[in-house]
């Protein structure tokens, strides 16, 4: 079956780094995406990679081995802004996205 | 511009009501989806279309249909509402069928079915 794992929750201090990690299981692979969604918001986009590699985009990079199944969400110099729910979410063979449950990110003082 | 909007934000339903959420974009997208979000769970797509006059069944597409009229509108209906319904629902659009270009997503219509 189609799978992405997540952490469910993490938290970080005002200032600092975090990573949040994703691993994908899917029945052939066109890219992965990062969303961000704000308590009782909609998700909004952040990244979508399809090579392998580290993208940077500002505060937030993210990175992708294909090989492993395996992408992250680097946010630096965290902002209380920042808390939110981050979620994954791969594209199949068939163009579909299979999502992830999302990361509830709490940052602290 | 205002993206996309939904209706109504939050809805209270009797069980066995008929439903109507509705979803109308302005950015003139050929693609639109319907998705669930619960607690814990990823966001479960229950129907799509990839253009007007067509639409197809996603992961969760019981109980639930839609239709595609025109490129602007994609509404959502509930034939015979069931507490299992109890969810957020998000309209969401992207400019081709690609499955890898950015999907928009509306703010979401929360709908409790007692």
């Amino acid at each position: 079956g189609q799978n992405i794992d997540q952490p469910t929750e993490m938290t970080a201090t005002e200032g600092a780094i975090v990573q949040i990690n994703c691993t994908y299981q899917t029945s052939g692979f066109n890219g992965l995406f990062w969303y961000q969604q704000h308590a009782g918001e909609a998700p909004t986009f952040l990244s979508y990679n399809v090579l392998d590699g580290l993208e940077e985009k500002g505060r937030f990079s993210s990175f992708l081995s294909r090989s492993k199944g395996y992408s992250y969400l680097l946010l630096k110099e965290l902002q209380m802004k920042d808390s939110a729910s981050y979620l994954c979410a791969a594209v199949d063979s068939n163009y579909q996205l299979i999502w992830g449950a999302g990361t509830k990110l709490i940052i602290k003082p | 511009i205002a993206g996309i909007t939904q209706a109504p934000t939050s809805q209270i339903l009797a069980a066995g009501r008929r439903m109507t959420l509705r979803c109308t974009q302005d950015m003139r997208h050929n693609a639109m989806y319907w998705y669930r979000q619960d607690l814990g769970l990823g966001l479960r797509l229950i129907h799509y279309s990839n253009t007007a006059g067509t639409t197809g069944k996603g992961e969760v597409p019981d109980g639930y249909s839609v239709s595609r009229a025109n490129t602007d509108d994609f509404p959502l209906t509930l034939a015979s509402a069931v507490p299992s319904q109890t969810s957020v629902y998000f309209c969401a659009s992207s400019d081709s069928t690609s499955g890898t270009d950015t999907q928009y997503f509306g703010p979401g219509t929360r709908l409790t079915v007692l």
